[in-house]
């Protein structure tokens, strides 16, 4: 089983709202991460938890707030976000430890700002 | 920006075989990797290459590397309108790190 599970699947936020979008993983693996996306373009790198503490953080506005409460969850906690933070949040799990570690998507949450 | 290069678009007439090329920067790089993103949909692992291989081939798929030339290409065979999507390649600089092309995006054509 490869599978990582993200919801919600759509998510429309004001941008005075507080939501939060959730990645889950089954598959024993201890580093997690969050991606943006914007259309047509490749995901850049937001987020990474190694054995949930956050290992990498590409400079993200605190408006983005990550949490690993447990090995096998992740969230994106969003407030006051901006009308240009409208993309698809991608999740990704790997085994972790350090070294080639090969990387499972979610299918996204996309998010609108409005 | 993007390190590694890939060419934009790629259109291919249903059952013919599909080439894409990747060209990366990073030689220590241990593993390559191609995604496919269909639309609305996230990334899905296709194949990957160990960096000591030159070629890998799954059913359809076969991944050439050529190291010396730091050239990647997946070559799907036989190609159906279920292969149309954008096709990611991304090599690994670093502990936790992918870096993705611009990604290839395949339109199949009846």
């Amino acid at each position: 089983d490869t599978e990582v599970t993200q919801t919600p699947k759509h998510l429309v936020m004001g941008m005075t709202n507080k939501k939060s979008l959730k990645c889950e993983q089954h598959m024993g693996h201890r580093a997690m991460y969050w991606y943006k996306q914007k259309a047509k373009k490749p995901p850049e790198l937001m987020f990474v938890y190694s054995y949930e503490k956050l290992s990498i953080n590409e400079s993200v506005p605190s408006r983005f707030s990550p949490e690993c409460p447990n090995s096998s969850l992740l969230n994106l906690h969003l407030h006051a976000l901006q009308p240009e933070d409208s993309a698809l949040y991608l999740c990704a799990s790997s085994r972790g430890g350090g070294g080639p570690d090969t990387q499972y998507f979610g299918p996204g949450t996309r998010l609108t700002v409005l | 920006g993007e390190d590694v290069e890939q060419s934009l678009f790629l259109s291919v007439r249903e059952g013919d075989s599909s080439v894409i090329n990747c060209t990366y920067t990073d030689s220590s790089s241990t593993y390559l990797y191609w995604y496919k993103q269909e639309p609305g949909a996230g990334l899905q692992l296709l194949t990957y290459i160990f960096s000591n291989m030159d070629m890998k081939q799954d059913q359809r798929l076969t991944v050439l590397l050529n190291k010396k030339d730091k050239h990647l290409s997946l070559r799907i065979a036989d190609t159906q309108t279920g292969d149309s999507a954008i096709y990611f390649c991304a090599e690994t600089p670093g502990d936790y790190k992918l870096s993705f092309g611009a990604g290839t995006t395949v339109t199949v054509r009846a």
